[in-house]
């Protein structure tokens, strides 16, 4: 069965400090890995996702097969980073069902 | 274009009855797919639906269950409601071909009592 591990319910950082919230995953074939991020108020949504080896909003995710870890990090945090990210798989071939991990909650201090 | 809708935003039932969530996906998703969210469990996969037909189901008794119209419309049901069916309850849309963003409505709040 395939698992997300978020290690860290909460991350603090200051304006301008880099950050990087962790994600391990378990599944034995070639999973679609995400990472979801919901402000305050806000709905759910996608930041970014492996297959598309983009920078979103300053962030990026390397998918390491090795230590299946797909980390998220940014250089600099900013305030308007501060929400809650999800990181999430599927097990690939276009199925939908993700299976998400427990959550990070970003605060970016001033 | 419009998001996901989801009615009612809020729901209280009583142990024992039955509800029905009502989902909305955006104009030409053909998936829907639905997922639970409470404090203890996070966010956990119920069911996907695709043109109409149940294509993946989650860990999840018998008592949830769900169905899409032919306009891509989906309701979930749950039956004989325990306390611990209390949850925000997500639907997420996206479009067919392959893996696409799972775009996620407001979700519906059922408190059981």
């Amino acid at each position: 069965a395939q698992r997300v591990t978020q290690p860290e319910k909460l991350l603090s950082v200051f304006k301008g400090a880099p950050v990087e919230l962790k994600c391990n995953y378990s599944y034995s074939g070639s999973p679609e890995l995400f990472w979801y991020v919901q402000y305050s108020r806000q709905r759910l949504q996608l930041l970014l996702r492996h297959i598309s080896r983009e920078s979103i909003k300053g962030f990026t995710a390397d998918l390491n097969k090795g230590e299946t870890s797909f980390h998220l990090k940014k250089p600099f945090a900013q305030e308007e980073d501060s929400a809650m990210y999800y990181c999430a798989l599927t097990p690939g071939t276009g199925r939908r069902a993700l299976t998400f991990g427990s959550g990070t909650r970003l605060q970016v201090q001033p | 274009k419009a998001g996901v809708t989801q009615t009612p935003r809020y729901l209280i039932k009583t142990r024992g009855q039955q509800v029905t969530l009502s989902c909305s996906p955006i104009s030409g998703h053909r998936s829907v797919s639905w997922y639970q969210q409470t404090p203890g469990q996070g966010l956990q996969f119920l069911f996907e639906y695709f043109s109409e037909t149940q294509r993946n189901k989650g860990n999840f008794p018998g008592r949830f269950s769900g169905r899409q119209f032919s306009n891509s419309r989906s309701e979930m049901n749950v039956s004989t409601l325990e306390l611990g069916d209390s949850a925000l309850y997500l639907c997420a849309s996206s479009s067919s071909g392959g893996y696409t963003e799972a775009f996620f409505g407001q979700g519906t709040r059922l408190t059981v009592v």
